[in-house]
C-alpha cells in the first residue's frame, strides 16, 4: 500500500540556515511524489512534484528535492531559510491507478527564528 | 494565474444540518476533487470526480456525502445531515489530465458543526 511519512512533525531553524524536511514513501509503482505549503489561513500550495524525469528537482522559492529510490526518500531542502518559509510542508505521493487520489504526510511546521 | 476558488471560506451548522460547499475549478481542468482535514490531523482524500461520475471515493465519502457539478463552472460537495466530527477545513482540487498530474487546491472552506 502507498504511503508518506514525514519524520519531524516540527523543524526550527534560525533565518539564513539550511532547511531540512524529511519524507519517506512507499509505493508499489513508480511514484509521482509532491511538496505542498500552508501557510496559517491559506490553502495548499505546490511547491515541487517529482514524475520520474530528473532525481534532483527545483520549485519555487528555492526549494529543491532530491527522490532517492534506493532509501525510498524525498527530502525537502533548502540553502538558506527566510522568515516568510514559516509554515506546514506536506510530503503527498499520488496513487496513479486510483483516481488521482493524493495521499498525504502528515506534514511538518517549520518555524523560522530571527 | 488562474485559480480554484471556494465559498463561503467559512461556514457553521447546527448538527443535523445540510450544507453544500461550493468550488469554482480552473476554467479547462477536468478533474474534480475534495478534501478534508480535521483540526490536527492529515489531509484525507474524500473523492475524485470526472466526466460528471465519481472515479473514485474513500471510505470517509458514505451516503451522507454527494458531489455534483450543476453546471459548467461550479463542483458542490452536500453533505446531507452533518455530525460533530465533520467538522473540518473541506479543500476543492482540480486539474487536467488526472493521476499524476498537478492538482490546483482552493484556499479551503472551515466548516464548524455545532
Amino acid at each position: 500500500a502507498q504511503s508518506v511519512t514525514q519524520l519531524d512533525s516540527h523543524v526550527s531553524v534560525s533565518e539564513g540556515t539550511p532547511v531540512l524536511l524529511r519524507c519517506n514513501y512507499s509505493s508499489s509503482y513508480s511514484p509521482s511524489l509532491f511538496w505542498y505549503v500552508q501557510h496559517p489561513n491559506k490553502g495548499l500550495q505546490l511547491l515541487l512534484k517529482y514524475t520520474s524525469a530528473a532525481t534532483l528537482v527545483k520549485g519555487i522559492n528555492g526549494f529543491e528535492a532530491e527522490f532517492k529510490k534506493s532509501e525510498t526518500s524525498f527530502h525537502l531542502t533548502k540553502p538558506s531559510a527566510h522568515m516568510s518559509d514559516a509554515a506546514e510542508y506536506f510530503c503527498v505521493v499520488s496513487l496513479y491507478n486510483q483516481g488521482g487520489k493524493l495521499i498525504f504526510g502528515q506534514g511538518t511546521e517549520l518555524s523560522v527564528k530571527p | 494565474e488562474p485559480e480554484v476558488t471556494q465559498t463561503p471560506s467559512h461556514q457553521v451548522t447546527q448538527m443535523g444540518q445540510e450544507v453544500i460547499l461550493r468550488c469554482v475549478p480552473i476554467s479547462n481542468h477536468l478533474y474534480f476533487y475534495w478534501y478534508r482535514q480535521i483540526l490536527g490531523q492529515k489531509v484525507e482524500f474524500l473523492v475524485s470526480f470526472y466526466n460528471n461520475e465519481i472515479s473514485e471515493k474513500s471510505e470517509i465519502f458514505d451516503d451522507q456525502f454527494s458531489v455534483e457539478r450543476p453546471d459548467g463552472s461550479n463542483f458542490t460537495l452536500k453533505i446531507r445531515s452533518t455530525k460533530l466530527e465533520d467538522s473540518a477545513m473541506y479543500f476543492c482540487a482540480s486539474n487536467t489530465r488526472g493521476s499524476t498530474d498537478t492538482q490546483y487546491f482552493g484556499p479551503g472552506t472551515r466548516l464548524t458543526v455545532l
